[in-house]
C-alpha cells in the first residue's frame, strides 16, 4: 500500500518570492508521482506527473518538481509566485500497475502582495 | 475539451435519507473514482470502476455503494444519509493503459446532512 505525507498543511509567502512545497511518499513498489492543484470552488487539476525518465518535471506555468527515490520524496516548487498561485495542491501517488490513485492532505499555498 | 459533470454543486439532506450524487464523463473512459474531501485529509477513495457493473472498494467504502450501467455515468449512493458523511464528493475519470494515469475531476459536491 501507499501512502503520503504532505508537511505543511499552509504555506504564506509573499509575491515574486520562491515556494517549496513538500512532499513525501512511502510504497513498497515502483510508483507514479502526480502534484494536483484546486482553485477555489474547482475540482483539481494535473500540474505535473513523474512516470519515468528525467527526474525532473516542469508544469506550463513555472513550477517544477523533483522525484527522489532515496529520499522518497517529490517536492514541488516554484522560483517566483504569481498571486494567482493560491490554492490548494496536492500530492498523490499510485502504483504503476494499479487503479488508485492515494492523495495526500493538501497544502494551501497563499501568496500575499 | 475533456469534461466530468457532477449533477448538483449543493446538496442539503436529512439524516436517514437516500442520496444519489451523480457523474457523468464525455471522455469515453474506462475508469471512474468516487472520492470525499474533507479539510486536513485530503481526498479518500470511495469507490472505483473499471468497466460497466464492476466495482471495487476504494478505502472508505462504508456507508456507501455505486453504480455503473453505463460507461459514462458513475453513480455514489448514500443508503441512510449520516451527519458524518457531510463533505465534498469529487468524481473522476481516466482512461486505462500507460500513458494515462492522469484523473479529470468534476466541480464536486458539497453535501450536508442535517
Amino acid at each position: 500500500a501507499q501512502s503520503v505525507t504532505q508537511l505543511d498543511s499552509q504555506v504564506p509567502v509573499f509575491e515574486e518570492a520562491p515556494v517549496e512545497l513538500r512532499c513525501n511518499y512511502s510504497s513498497s513498489v515502483s510508483v507514479y508521482l502526480f502534484w494536483y492543484v484546486q482553485y477555489p470552488n474547482q475540482g483539481l487539476q494535473l500540474l505535473l506527473k513523474y512516470l519515468s525518465g528525467s527526474t525532473l518535471v516542469e508544469s506550463i506555468n513555472g513550477f517544477e518538481a523533483e522525484f527522489n527515490k532515496s529520499q522518497t520524496s517529490f517536492h514541488l516548487r516554484k522560483p517566483s509566485v504569481h498571486i494567482s498561485d493560491t490554492a490548494e495542491y496536492f500530492c498523490a501517488v499510485s502504483d504503476t500497475g494499479g487503479f488508485k490513485t492515494i492523495f495526500g492532505a493538501g497544502t494551501r499555498l497563499f501568496v500575499k502582495a | 475539451d475533456v469534461k466530468v459533470t457532477q449533477s448538483s454543486r449543493y446538496l442539503v439532506k436529512r439524516t436517514g435519507e437516500k442520496v444519489f450524487l451523480e457523474c457523468v464523463q464525455d471522455m469515453d473512459h474506462e475508469n471512474m473514482f468516487w472520492y470525499r474531501q474533507d479539510p486536513g485529509l485530503g481526498l479518500r477513495l470511495i469507490y472505483f470502476s473499471y468497466d460497466v457493473k464492476m466495482k471495487e472498494k476504494g478505502d472508505i467504502p462504508e456507508g456507501y455503494s455505486v453504480s455503473r450501467e453505463k460507461k459514462e455515468r458513475f453513480s455514489l449512493i448514500l443508503e441512510s444519509a449520516s451527519t458524518n458523511q457531510t463533505s465534498m464528493y469529487l468524481c473522476a475519470s481516466r482512461d486505462s493503459g500507460t500513458g494515462n494515469e492522469k484523473l479529470f475531476f468534476g466541480s464536486g459536491t458539497q453535501l450536508s446532512v442535517l
